[in-house]
């Protein structure tokens, strides 16, 4: 289907081990990013990609790695999972510079 | 670099009335602006835009906003309220000095009273 994807939806894993959230869209858009929705803080800007082995750091990154070897698909990683990374993650794509940001479904992710 | 600022935290409204939520941004010219809708575990989804002309913007299930440059907001309005409108609302802003990273505001959690 069109659109775009994240999986899992859910996540349950311990502190220390390594997890990667998936994100794929199917409308070639050059542009993703990875946001954390938290409670109090809204969202918050984890990485960014601008093209294929293009990212750059948002306002949050320390713990995250992300690759972009191909447009559709922007994989978030966590190398070592805290509790303080239990979130709500979503994925996000866009066209260019003036229009609208189109949002995955989101991933819950708890460390415990 | 810009801010948005959406002062209100919480809005509590009866079904059926009206509804303004509010959003100000800081920036000197004219940037894209944008409000979105989160409902319960779903992603965010676009109600409208604003790029430039009429600066009053329809957008999907029934809402609408005003652009007003001289007070730096985006206001988002609808007549009549339904149940189904509870959830978290964002206003975000782009373009700002051609960078293609937008900038949201907090949002506000809209409860919705029978």
């Amino acid at each position: 289907d069109a659109g775009i994807t994240q999986s899992p939806r859910y996540k349950i894993t311990e502190t220390g081990r390594q997890v990667t959230l998936m994100c794929h869209q199917t409308w070639s858009h050059s542009y993703m990013f990875w946001y954390r929705q938290d409670l109090g803080h809204g969202l918050r800007l984890i990485y960014y990609s601008a093209a294929a082995d293009i990212t750059d750091k948002g306002e949050v990154p320390d713990g995250y790695v992300v690759s972009r070897s191909k447009t559709e698909n922007f994989p978030l990683t966590l190398e070592s999972a805290t509790r303080s990374q239990t979130s709500v993650y979503f994925c996000a794509s866009t066209r260019d510079t003036y229009n609208e940001q189109f949002f995955g479904p989101g991933t819950r992710l708890t460390v415990l | 670099a810009q801010s948005v600022t959406q002062p209100d935290i919480h809005i509590t409204v009866s079904e059926g009335a009206s509804l303004e939520l509010r959003c100000n941004y800081s920036y000197g010219a004219t940037p894209y602006l944008f409000w979105y809708v989160q409902s319960p575990g779903q992603g965010l989804q676009l109600l409208l835009k604003y790029f430039s002309g009429d600066t009053l913007v329809q957008g999907i299930k029934g809402f609408e906003a005003e652009f007003k440059r001289s007070q730096s907001s985006f206001n988002l309005r609808k007549p009549s309220v339904h149940w189904s409108d509870a959830a978290e609302y964002f206003c975000a802003v782009g373009g700002v000095g051609g960078s293609y990273i937008p900038t949201f505001g907090r949002g506000t959690s809209l409860i919705v009273h029978p």
